[in-house]
């Protein structure tokens, strides 16, 4: 079965950066992209960008450009996200989520865990 | 303020039937990408709950339904029960800022 498996909680002062794993099991991890989407406290999903894990190409969300940098270790079957000049807004849970394939293209069809970021000084 | 409006809660007796309505413009839902809802339980991760308009994946009760029309999409649940206490959001693809993929704001669903 799909199973997306998320690296554990972060507490950053602001400034830093974090760098969040996703490590895939259950499917050929190169055949699907992965979104990274965050959830702040109380708050709507937010879409902060995908990678297609087969190429390594990138699509970032034109808010988070410049701060977000997603990557992949096909190897692996892990994908990551790493956040910078984190301020405490950026506290949130985020999720990585696997972008379905064929007539499902638009569909986020699994999720995982999520990983909470807290942000504070 | 999210690119697709939702209302923030409804609420239903068990076994009625309630509907949650998601709406878009012309550079997301109205331009023909598909709307896809997820359910998310207190403390838990979204789910996909209905996908591509109106389709279910396997597993989701047929008490869930999806529909779309123009720029606007509805959720209904029908024969509530306690267990569809949740969060419940919905996704398509907008079109213009170079295109995100985006949310609407959610909706509480309460079994009173």
């Amino acid at each position: 079965q799909v199973q997306l498996v998320q690296s554990g909680a972060e507490v950053k002062k602001p400034g830093a950066s974090v760098k969040v794993s996703c490590k895939a099991s259950g499917y050929i991890f190169t055949s699907n992209a992965m979104h990274w989407v965050r959830q702040a406290p109380g708050q709507s999903l937010e879409w902060m960008g995908w990678i297609n894990a087969g190429n390594g190409n990138t699509k970032y969300s034109q808010k988070f450009q410049g701060r977000v940098t997603i990557t992949r270790d096909t190897s692996a079957s892990t994908a990551y996200m790493e956040l910078s000049s984190l301020r405490s807004e950026d506290t949130a849970v985020y999720y990585c989520a696997r972008r379905g394939t064929g007539t499902n293209y638009w569909t986020i069809d699994y999720w995982g865990q999520g990983t909470l970021v807290t942000v504070s000084s | 303020q999210s690119v697709l409006t939702q209302p923030p809660s409804v609420s239903g007796a068990p076994g009625q039937r309630v509907t949650i309505s998601c709406t878009g413009s012309s550079s997301n839902i109205g331009a023909g990408y598909d709307v896809q809802w997820y359910q998310q339980l207190p403390g838990t991760a979204p789910k996909l709950l209905i996908s591509g308009n109106s389709n279910r994946p396997s597993g989701v009760p047929d008490r869930f339904s999806g529909s779309k029309s123009g720029t606007s999409a509805s959720l209904a649940i029908t024969g509530l029960q306690a267990e569809d206490e949740a969060d419940y959001y919905c996704q398509s693809y907008d079109n213009s800022l170079s295109g995100n993929w985006v949310f609407g704001g959610g909706t509480k669903v309460t079994v009173l």
